[in-house]
């Protein structure tokens, strides 16, 4: 059972908000990542932390910004959000070597309307 | 780079049929192989995995054997349920220094009707 929590799990904000999606987990993982889900379901990495005060931008592209000030905690923010952020975001931890398995969060659906 | 490719959807069986999602993966020295389910409104959970060749991973009847010389990772389950509808995606993890990120397929929507 993985111990990785995001909130909120659903979200519909108006265009221009700043928004926190929170990430936390609580089994000492020192990697964690963001992924972006699109609507034809592919995952998009964009914003992934080897640890304290290190993060680093993913694949795709993304006006989201990150942060690792703790261990346990990888928030990601919108300082201004559009339509174009509406998304599914999952957060994701592991730790060690190649074969440990990365565990996922439930996700956040964000809508911008 | 590496790269995952596998069965596009969507794929619709009857109750107890035989499920087959391929899988074939690119990717340098020996990679870990995984399988992630996503029921809907959910996030990914870790299905099964394998870490070596020849290795089978196995859970809730689902099966997936490590092929090295056909670079493959097939997902199997002989008897499908209604219960087993969500979407699957098929991932490596690379064996390199610093291999700490996944690289995905772009998942199989699977649905099993009565």
């Amino acid at each position: 059972e993985a111990d990785i929590y995001q909130t909120p799990r659903y979200l519909v904000i108006g265009t221009g908000k700043k928004i926190t999606l929170e990430c936390s987990q609580t089994m000492g993982h020192d990697k964690m990542y963001w992924y972006q889900q699109d609507p034809g379901m592919e995952l998009h990495l964009i914003h992934y932390s080897y640890g304290v005060n290190s993060t680093e931008k993913g694949d795709l592209s993304s006006e989201s910004t990150v942060s690792r000030i703790r261990t346990e905690h990888f928030p990601l923010t919108l300082e201004s959000a559009r339509p174009s952020h509406t998304s599914q975001y999952l957060c994701a931890s592991t730790d060690g070597s190649s074969g440990n398995t990365i565990y996922f969060g439930e996700g956040s659906w964000l809508t911008v309307v | 780079g590496n790269s995952v490719t596998q069965m596009e959807g969507p794929v619709t069986l009857s109750e107890e049929a035989f499920l087959t999602i391929n899988c074939t993966y690119t990717a340098t020295g020996y990679p870990s192989l995984f399988w992630y389910v996503q029921y809907p409104g959910e996030g990914l959970q870790l299905l099964l995995k394998a870490t070596k060749a020849d290795d089978k991973g196995s859970n809730k009847g689902f099966e997936a054997t490590y092929r090295k010389e056909t670079t493959s990772f097939h997902l199997e389950k002989g008897s499908v349920q209604v219960s087993d509808s969500a979407v699957y995606f098929c991932a490596l993890r690379g064996s390199g220094a610093g291999s700490y990120q996944l690289t995905f397929g772009k998942g199989t929507k699977l649905s099993v009707i009565p």
